[in-house]
């Protein structure tokens, strides 16, 4: 079936330390991106890329890291610099939106619960 | 940046309707959807409106009015499992879609 992977479900880490989330999709999907959500806030974009090799900050990009070197894969690294890292991360895609061949609707994984102890 | 407004917590009953409302201003528009988000979990797309007006699926339905930047979710017939945050999102002339804080939706027995 279809759909985008997210892993690890969860993850821990010490303070200081690099992790990186992994995102493949098999959809086909041109467009992928990483999103943060917090309690009580909305989801907050931090990377995304249209296409391969090139990809472009969102809101809240400082502390991350990403590369797009194959269309299927996106994954994030939450660097040591990012000073409040424990979230939940998102990683979606979508077609890359037109307004007129299709909506951009975004497609969810099932997301990375990552804390920092 | 952009702005986008809805109310944080609704509590109804079941078998009720409950109106999510949802205000927006952003630098363009290419249309707003709604999703759904059970906790811990990922949204599932409900709804997308670019045109002025209701779009019915089911027991939900979505309005759109573009010159008043406003749309609302409506969910008919309650049931539990309709316990969720419901976001609203905008598309803009960027494209980056930009969402609100989300309405925690309580059903109740």
């Amino acid at each position: 079936d279809g759909g985008i992977t997210q892993s690890p479900k969860y993850l821990f880490r010490k303070e200081g330390q690099n992790v990186t989330l992994s995102c493949e999709q098999n959809l086909n999907h041109d467009a992928m991106y990483w999103y943060r959500q917090d309690p009580g806030q909305g989801l907050r974009l931090i990377y995304y890329s249209q296409i391969v090799n090139d990809f472009q900050k969102g809101d809240i990009a400082e502390g991350y890291s990403v590369s797009r070197e194959k269309k299927e894969s996106f994954p994030l690294t939450v660097t040591s610099a990012q000073k409040n890292p424990t979230a939940f991360y998102l990683c979606a895609s979508s077609l890359v939106a037109s307004g007129v061949t299709n909506t951009g609707e975004l497609f969810f994984g099932e997301g990375s619960r990552l804390t920092v102890l | 940046g952009q702005n986008i407004d809805q109310p944080t917590e609704m509590t109804a009953t079941e078998g009720a309707i409950v109106q999510i409302n949802c205000t927006y201003q952003t630098s363009g528009f290419n249309g707003l959807f709604w999703y759904q988000q059970h906790a811990g979990e990922a949204p599932t797309f409900l709804s997308y409106n670019v045109l002025d007006g209701l779009e019915e699926k089911g027991r939900f339905s979505s309005f759109l009015s573009r010159s008043k930047g406003y749309s609302y979710l409506l969910l008919k017939e309650l049931q539990m499992k309709d316990s969720a945050s419901y976001l609203c999102a905008v598309l803009p002339n960027d494209y980056k879609l930009s969402f609100g804080a989300g309405t925690t939706v309580t059903v109740r027995a």
